[in-house]
This record gives structure tokens, C-alpha cells and sequence, in this order.
């Protein structure tokens, strides 16, 4: 299986601020990746795809990059409703995996 | 828009069958990967297997030996079934649609979720 690793597991931020989620796989995905957002209590919802495709009707302060096995979600200035999980998850190869999980939270 | 709506048992017996079905409306279930993923409580995600609307199956090897997936076009239904369960199957149940071609494309749409608990 290839594992994804998430870091930080957490982080506290304050509104305003950029905020980078660093997502590694143990092996080359190439660019088969995607990044959700998770609150409390709801769904996870599509932020990126192909590493670095905004989905439709996300807020352009998400951003993602990376190839291989380096990845990057960013978040150019927190809003308050950003607060959240936020998961990386390859498809490069079965069994499909997600990370563990970054939590922002408020400073 | 298209939405998935989870439905069945909120409580399941240690070694019975797990059963749920992921409604699909506002539009067809052809052409598209389905799949189903669950999350303990306060834990990550887990990818359970995916079904594409054709039948053609892929299952995390973790879970295979008790694992079925089935889909109904005609009903715009796609089933999960895991037989055996223990506590440790106890989570939310998430099915979503999957958009794979010559990239990934991600999970794109997903249910609400619903809870199982497995418990005597």
C-alpha cells in the first residue's frame, strides 16, 4: 500500500494568515491526488485534483502543487470558515489511501 | 445537481452483514466510479472499494474476504455488504462518486454519511 503522510497533524492559525499542509507518499503517485476538506459532523468535500486543479466552485485562496511525491495544499489567507480537516488521498494505485489528516484551528 | 443519500441499518450484531445502499438522484449512475469509504469516530478515512456503474469491482485487499459491492442501474442504487462484523467496523459509512479518465479527477460528490454501530 502507499502511505500518505500528512504534516503538521495540526496547526493554529489566525485569520489572515497562509497556511501550507504538506502531504508525502511513500512512493511516485505522479499526479493522482486529491485534497478534501472535512468540518465537524459533515461530509468531505473536493478542494484539488490532479495535485493542483482547483474543483469548481472553491475559493481561489486554495491552491495545491506537487508531482512524485511531494505534495502542497495552501491557503493564501485563512477565513474563518476554513477551519477544518483536510485530507490528501492518492489514486495512483490500489488500495486507494488518504492521509491522516491536518487540522486547522483557530490561534 | 447530483446527490447520494446513504441508507440502512444504524445498528448491526458482532459477526452478522453489514448492509447499506447509496442512492443516487439527479442524475444517471452510468459512467461513473462509485465508492464507498468510512471513518471511525475522531479517525481518519478509509477506502472500503469502489464499483463502476458496468459491475466491474476493485476492493482494499484489508476488507476483500468480506466485502461485496453490487449496482442496480435501474434503480440508481449501488450496494455495499460486509459480512463478519466486529466493533472495529463500527464508523460512518460515506458512498461517493468517482471521476477517473486519463487523470483522477477525485470524489466529487458524496453522501451526507450514515452511522453504524456494531453492537450485540
Amino acid at each position: 500500500d502507499i502511505q500518505m503522510t500528512q504534516s503538521p497533524s495540526s496547526v493554529s492559525a489566525s485569520v489572515g494568515d497562509r497556511v501550507t499542509i504538506t502531504c508525502r507518499a511513500s512512493q511516485g503517485i505522479s499526479s493522482w491526488l486529491a485534497w478534501y476538506q472535512q468540518k465537524p459532523g459533515k461530509a468531505p468535500k473536493l478542494l484539488i485534483y490532479i495535485a493542483s486543479s482547483l474543483q469548481s466552485g472553491v475559493p481561489s485562496r486554495f491552491s495545491g502543487s506537487g508531482s512524485g511525491t511531494d505534495f502542497t495544499l495552501t491557503i493564501s489567507s485563512l477565513q474563518p470558515e476554513d477551519f477544518a480537516t483536510y485530507y490528501c488521498q492518492q489514486a495512483n494505485s490500489f488500495p486507494l489511501t488518504f492521509g491522516g489528516g491536518t487540522k486547522v484551528e483557530i490561534k | 445537481q447530483v446527490q447520494l443519500q446513504e441508507s440502512g441499518p444504524g445498528l448491526v450484531k458482532p459477526s452478522e452483514t453489514l448492509s447499506l445502499t447509496c442512492t443516487v438522484s439527479g442524475g444517471s449512475i452510468s459512467s461513473y466510479y462509485w465508492t464507498w469509504i468510512r471513518q471511525p469516530a475522531g479517525k481518519g478515512l478509509e477506502w472500503i472499494g469502489r464499483i463502476y456503474s458496468s459491475g466491474s469491482t476493485n476492493y482494499n485487499p484489508s476488507l476483500k474476504s468480506r466485502v461485496t459491492m453490487s449496482v442496480d442501474t435501474s434503480k440508481n442504487q449501488f450496494s455495499l455488504k460486509l459480512s463478519s462484523v466486529t466493533a472495529a467496523d463500527t464508523a460512518v459509512y460515506y458512498c461517493a462518486r468517482e471521476r477517473v479518465g486519463d487523470h483522477y479527477y477525485g470524489m466529487e460528490v458524496w453522501g451526507q454519511g450514515t452511522t453504524v454501530t456494531v453492537s450485540s
